[in-house]
């Protein structure tokens, strides 16, 4: 069984706050981890997916780090806005074609 | 055009019935997926078809039986359904390689 840990498991941010959530997954047989957004009532939607140890990928504010030797990664949102008010959902695969394996999610709230 | 499309997207049936739901991609992605989202928002990987072919079954009930007629479809077909499964179901797709998934807006299922 693999298990993907993400934390914290909620948070809550002022307007402007910058902010980091921690995925964590097992690192042995790794090939790809994944970043998604799901904002309530839509579907979850990709932000970034990483498959080498050391990467970095960045869209806008929003930027992730890769660690694979260790097993985790992290994901940055710098000067937070409300509309970045979501579950950003942590995913791990060991092999090509294979489901996506989640965490739980860490749900950030953004306050004006 | 909607990328992942299911239906319906509610379903609301009573204990021991047998419904199904659809799932069509128009990206023409070789792999599909289900997943259940449980009461706390876990994505939990139930079934995956590569090119139609099953290549995950993970442990839910033979009362849920994947169907794919090609590869731009995989139907969720579930026999006797009981209290407990009721649930918001996802149907996802993915392109080869450690390529981002692609998800439906979801089918929220209530079993009365």
């Amino acid at each position: 069984i693999l298990n993907v840990e993400q934390s914290p498991q909620s948070l809550h941010v002022q307007e402007g706050d910058s902010t980091n959530f921690t995925c964590s997954f097992p690192s042995s047989n790794f090939y790809a981890l994944h970043w998604y957004r799901w904002e309530t009532a839509k579907s979850p939607e990709a932000l970034f997916v990483m498959t080498l140890n050391g990467d970095e990928k960045k869209k806008g504010r929003i930027s992730a780090t890769l660690n694979t030797k260790e097993g985790y990664s992290y994901l940055y949102i710098k000067g937070s806005q409300p509309e970045d008010s979501a579950t950003y959902l942590c995913a791990f695969t060991r092999q090509a074609g294979t489901a996506l394996i989640f965490g739980k999610g860490t749900t950030l709230s953004v306050s004006s | 055009d909607t990328a992942v499309s299911q239906t319906p997207k509610y379903l609301v049936t009573q204990m021991g019935n047998d419904k199904s739901i659809k799932c069509e991609q128009n990206l023409g992605h070789d792999t599909m997926y289900w997943y259940k989202q449980d009461s706390k928002k876990f994505l939990k990987i139930m079934f995956s078809y590569n090119n139609k072919e099953l290549i995950i079954n993970e442990t839910v009930p033979n009362r849920f039986s994947p169907k794919s007629p090609d590869k731009a479809h995989l139907n969720l077909h579930i026999n006797s359904l009981e209290l407990g499964d009721s649930a918001v179901y996802f149907c996802a797709s993915s392109q080869g390689g450690p390529a981002e998934a692609f998800f439906g807006q979801g089918t929220r299922l209530t079993v009365v």
